[in-house]
């Protein structure tokens, strides 16, 4: 069972609020993921870092941003949430051991 | 560009009948193939995944997979779904030149079963 949490998982929250999911893998993976899934469409990946200090962003532009100081923890930030920051994002880590990405549960976002 | 096919929005099924999800890449070198699934409220969870080798695999939940070089697929089959099973599935690949953890998905076939 993989141990990779993200918090909150429901927020609604209004326009121009600056907001922060939390992302924790407790398993001491190097690369990190965050994915953002809209209802009915395809993940894309907007973040990524494979190790402390180390952040890129993905194929997906986003105006959201993330930093790794330690390990375990990959938060992603948005300064000013918009509507069109409504969607889920999931976060994710991967083990080369057995090459397989691990997902949280996701933390469904909506701006009012 | 690399890109996922999955030709199915919505399936629906007997409970007990044979399923197959169908998914087509585009690739040219020799894929890393994965299929996920995902149920409601829920993150995705790994079900199988092909890098090199036997190009029929096995995965968890009696879900198996063939990849075929030829026609460019990777298709997903049970011989016999249960309730539990309706969930939404996503296939996906290896980006070309990003690390394994860098996947193009497709937009998902969602499975209902009926009783």
């Amino acid at each position: 069972e993989a141990d990779i949490y993200q918090t909150p998982r429901y927020l609604v929250i209004g326009t121009g609020k600056k907001i922060t999911l939390e992302c924790s893998q407790t398993m001491g993976h190097d690369k990190m993921y965050w994915y953002q899934q809209d209802p009915g469409m395809e993940l894309h990946l907007i973040h990524y870092s494979y190790g402390v200090n180390s952040t890129e962003k993905g194929d997906l532009s986003s105006e959201s941003t993330v930093s790794r100081i330690r390990t375990e923890h990959f938060p992603l930030t948005l300064e000013s949430a918009r509507p069109s920051h409504t969607s889920q994002y999931l976060c994710a880590s991967w083990t080369g051991n057995t090459g397989e990405l691990f997902f949280g549960e996701g933390s469904r976002l909506t701006v009012l | 560009a690399q890109s996922v096919t999955q030709p199915d929005i919505h399936i629906t099924v007997s409970e007990g009948a044979s399923l197959e999800l169908r998914c087509n890449y585009s690739y040219g070198a020799t894929p890393y193939l994965f299929w996920y699934v995902q149920s409601p409220g829920q993150g995705l969870q790994l079900l199988l995944k092909y890098f090199s080798g036997d190009t029929l695999v096995q995965g968890i939940k009696g879900f198996e997979a063939e990849f075929k070089r030829s026609q460019s697929s990777f298709n997903l089959r049970k011989p016999s779904v249960h309730w539990s099973d309706a969930a939404e599935y996503f296939c996906a690949v290896v980006q070309a030149g990003g690390s394994q953890g860098n996947l193009i998905f497709g937009k998902g076939t969602k499975l209902s079963v009926k009783p």
